[in-house]
């Protein structure tokens, strides 16, 4: 089974802090994806990974970055967290870059931002 | 440009059976998926459809009409652990396994 695991599944933080949300998968797989979820938006990408240290920027990459150091770990970072990133945050990965190649999703992280 | 649509919500009696619709417009086509979603938790993999028909797995089956751009998500039998978001999402062509998301469907089954 494909497994993807996030690092919290909760988290609060305060206005100004860094926060380092990580995101690992056990499938040897090459993609990886940092969407949030937002009612009434949907799922958007914030941003993406085909291989280690490459990274490119999806619809709403403004506000994060990223670090893909080794193939299993993704992490998304929020430099300076403000209120409007308070949101789920959903990692995925898949094995190939083919329209056919199935996401597995993490079990997601809600961020609260006070 | 590229955009999905399907309905915000649905009710359903359990035992019955409901048709979930999505429609889309792509430069481009490359299949079709749908994922579960239960409240709080991730998405989960239920179909993936590349070909015009229907595919049947259990009690779940999915339909895509590539000329009309359109698919429904069939749910027979209904249980009330049924009750979830339904997930319409097509990979951008030539964009490496990227997808866009519609909005989800909301069902929800009553007993």
């Amino acid at each position: 089974d494909v497994k993807v695991t996030q690092s919290s599944r909760y988290l609060v933080k305060r206005t100004g802090e860094k926060v380092f949300l990580e995101c690992v998968q056990d499938m040897d797989h090459e993609n990886m994806f940092w969407y949030r979820q937002d009612p009434g938006l949907g799922l958007r990408l914030i941003y993406f990974s085909y291989d280690v240290k490459m990274k490119e920027k999806g619809d709403i990459p403004e506000g994060y970055s990223v670090s893909r150091e080794k193939k299993e770990r993704f992490s998304l970072i929020l430099e300076s967290a403000s209120t409007n990133q308070t949101s789920m945050y959903l990692c995925a990965s898949s094995p190939g870059t083919s329209g056919s190649s199935t996401q597995y999703f993490g079990p997601g992280t809600r961020l609260l931002v006070l | 440009g590229q955009n999905i649509d399907q309905p915000t919500e649905m009710t359903a009696t359990e035992g019955a059976i409901v048709q979930i619709n999505c429609t889309y417009q792509t430069s481009g086509f490359n299949g079709l998926f749908w994922y579960q979603q239960h409240a709080g938790e991730a998405p989960t993999f239920l179909s993936y459809n590349v070909l015009d028909g229907l595919e049947e797995k259990g009690r779940f089956s999915s339909f895509l009409s590539r000329s009309k751009g359109y698919s429904y998500l069939l749910l027979k039998e209904l249980q009330m652990k049924d009750s979830a978001s339904y997930l319409c999402a097509v990979p951008l062509y030539n964009q490496g396994g990227k997808l866009i998301f519609g909005q989800g469907t909301e069902l929800s089954v009553k007993p």
